[in-house]
């Protein structure tokens, strides 16, 4: 079956603009997770979702970053006025087991100039 | 912030070779999991421990988890080329399913 996609797999945008990434979890999953990685550190947790609500979003870094899934599936990460500080690799991932498996997709890599 | 660390932060070792990493966290857990990354991107998942457990075998791989010294080592035995890659624990509480990684360790297997 079909695994969690991310798009773009790329973005490279201007330092201010407005950017937003894409995540398609497993069909069926209803928690999906918002991770972002640096170069050579571990994933860091930015936000999670079971079901449309924001289960914890504590790990956002400020109100430049908000996500939505407006229907349970979908979910969109959005960045406002963008910073250098923001490249980073974004990963996605989605679980529906209660140990909390978490399948991943293959992340967006932002570049911001 | 990271919950954790793994060490080594590197480990180059030959095929054939069992290969052993190891994860220190800081708080009281529900699970631990075990993760493998390639090239920077998508994470796959390995293995999962509960914090009632203290080793678990898959395939190739055994986890063992000390929760007295809030440790998990990873054992890749019979290591192949293949198995180049980063490798993460990653932890969850129990009032909550995020994942919190460690800093990881890159393993490079020589053929």
């Amino acid at each position: 079956g079909a695994g969690v996609s991310q798009t773009p797999s790329n973005k490279v945008t201007e330092k201010g603009k407005y950017v937003e990434l894409r995540c398609d979890p497993i069909s069926g999953h209803t928690a999906l997770y918002w991770y972002r990685q640096s170069l050579g550190q571990g994933p860091e947790f930015l936000i999670y979702f079971q079901g449309t609500g924001a289960a914890d979003d504590s790990g956002l870094p400020n109100d430049r970053f908000f996500a939505v899934r407006p229907e349970g599936s979908v979910s969109t990460l959005k960045i406002q006025r963008t910073e250098r500080g923001d490249s980073a690799v974004y990963l996605c991932a989605s679980s529906s087991t209660v140990e909390n498996e978490q399948f991943f997709g293959p992340g967006t890599r932002l570049t911001v100039l | 912030s990271q919950q954790g660390e793994e060490d080594p932060q590197a480990l180059s070792i030959q095929e054939g070779e069992n290969a052993t990493m190891n994860c220190s966290y800081k708080t009281s857990i529900n699970n631990l999991q075990w993760y493998r990354q390639n090239s920077g991107r998508g994470l796959v998942h390995l293995i999962l421990i509960r914090s009632n457990e203290r080793e678990k075998h898959s395939g190739r791989l055994r986890v063992t988890l000390d929760t007295s010294k809030k440790s998990s080592s990873l054992l890749i035995t019979a290591s192949r080329a293949a198995d180049t890659a980063s490798y993460f624990c990653a932890t969850d509480r129990y009032n909550t399913d995020k994942l919190i990684f460690g800093t990881g360790t890159r393993l490079q297997v020589f053929p």
